[in-house]
């Protein structure tokens, strides 16, 4: 099956800074890719999502981009604020199940 | 308020004590899911359900069971739990052909 995994375990920024995160995956069987963030002590919540034949997609201070030549998928927030500390996870769906398949995370600290 | 809820959030139990995770949501979704959360693994999918009555193994089935009686209810079942089963549990669900999951709070369980 399809792996998806991080760059980076854990991450430092700077409140007001931009935050990006990375996540690599090993094949193109997922037709969708999410973000997840979680909160210590909550479940996982669904930041956005990007199809796989796009490139970038803007949510709300959140940007997804899929470089699909380099299967590399990024998250990036901006203007960090300390409600944004918390593990972020990418994750590919696929098959007719929907299948997720996720990274390990990457742990964001925002530093005031 | 539409949620998943899970019960218990914490148990600790003993090799081979039988036990049932509770897991239901008030969202008429026909997808639920089960995942185990370990450290530097990210989350893993152990079956799912597309609807009452059809469930599947996902990634890690091995030494679980579940039920899908009902729209709502999805139970997870260690008949007879070991120490390798200790973990963090989701329970999560999505209507049916929409890849974003709500996920419950989670469940600490620990095997001694």
């Amino acid at each position: 099956g399809e792996s998806v995994g991080l760059h980076l375990p854990t991450l430092s920024v700077q409140e007001g800074d931009n935050s990006i995160i990375n996540c690599a995956y090993s094949n193109s069987a997922s037709d969708y890719f999410i973000w997840y963030k979680q909160e210590s002590g909550k479940g996982p919540q669904f930041i956005i999502d990007i199809r796989s034949n796009m490139d970038k997609r803007q949510g709300q201070r959140v940007t997804v981009l899929l470089n699909k030549t380099v299967k590399h998928l990024s998250l990036q927030i901006a203007a960090t604020q300390p409600g944004d500390s918390a593990v972020y996870f990418c994750a590919g769906v696929s098959g007719s199940a929907r299948q997720l398949t996720f990274g390990s995370g990457t742990q964001l600290t925002v530093l005031p | 308020e539409a949620q998943v809820t899970q019960n218990p959030r914490y148990l600790i139990t003993v090799t081979g004590k039988k036990l049932t995770v509770t897991c239901s949501q008030n969202m008429n979704h026909e997808y639920m899911s089960w995942y185990r959360q370990d450290p530097g693994l990210g989350l893993r999918q152990i079956y799912y359900s597309m609807n009452v009555e059809v469930t599947d193994k996902g990634d890690v089935p091995e030494g679980y069971k579940v039920s899908r009686k009902e729209k709502r209810n999805f139970p997870l079942i260690l008949e007879s739990p070991s120490p390798n089963q200790t973990s963090l549990y989701f329970c999560a669900s999505s209507p049916t052909g929409n890849h974003e999951q709500y996920f419950g709070p989670g469940t600490r369980l620990t095997v001694t």
